[in-house]
């Protein structure tokens, strides 16, 4: 079992609908990163957080430490928004920067 | 601003030939690493460095070397290229430990 697992891996989404992505986790965290990666594209750093929620644009990222769970959400989805979303932790006491990262989740927005 | 950048940005190798990545950053950053990305599977950290003149193994270091002797270039070497080690790899790099990260476009490496 991976120590992060995003669901779902794939979502088709109409243009304008409310996105929900989820990662769970299984270690203790000081952190957790979401992350964009458009087709044949590099990766951009959406979030870091550790409690509570950020909120960028059309973008939310909410946190529950306790319930080991985040959720990226996508409000007034576009067809732009069609990239893969990754989630990452770092670990407690993990090696200096380590992440473990999700396997992503491909979202297509479809107009 | 260019922030991190990779070259090359594609490469096919035959089996048992030598190359090297670069990664360049112009954020001033000290830490610097290499990820390589493969189907079904998260990132996984192959090697990074805490300041120049420093390196240290990752999760999947075997196979691969790293140089940094200039704080804003991180450099990955194959010495021998075998086709497990076809895939995508990124660099990143952060001002310092725990905080964001910036990756660069990736080198999509293809060993035949």
């Amino acid at each position: 079992k991976n120590e992060v697992e995003q669901s779902p891996q794939n979502l088709t989404a109409q243009e304008g609908e409310f996105i929900t992505i989820n990662c769970s986790y299984s270690v203790g965290i000081s952190a957790l990163h979401w992350l964009q990666q458009h087709p044949g594209g590099g990766i951009v750093s959406l979030f870091m957080l550790s409690s509570g929620k950020k909120k960028h644009g059309r973008l939310i990222a909410t946190i529950n430490i306790q319930e080991k769970h985040s959720s990226l959400h996508i409000t007034a989805s576009h067809p732009r928004d069609s990239a893969v979303y990754i989630c990452a932790v770092r670990p407690y006491g993990g090696a200096t920067n380590k992440l473990i990262f999700g396997t992503g989740t491909l979202l297509a927005v479809q107009p | 601003n260019a922030g991190v950048t990779q070259t090359p940005k594609f490469r096919v190798l035959k089996t048992g030939q030598s190359m090297t990545l670069l990664c360049a950053q112009d954020m001033n950053h000290e830490y610097m690493y290499w990820y390589r990305q493969d189907p079904g599977m998260g990132l996984r950290l192959i090697h990074y460095s805490v300041g120049e003149g420093t390196t240290a193994k990752g999760e999947v270091p075997d196979g691969y070397n790293v140089s940094r002797l200039k704080k804003q270039n991180f450099l990955l070497g194959l010495e021998s290229a075998a086709p497990s080690q076809t895939s995508v790899y990124f660099c990143a790099s952060s001002y310092g430990d725990g905080t964001e990260a910036f990756f660069g476009q990736g080198t999509r490496l293809t060993v035949v």
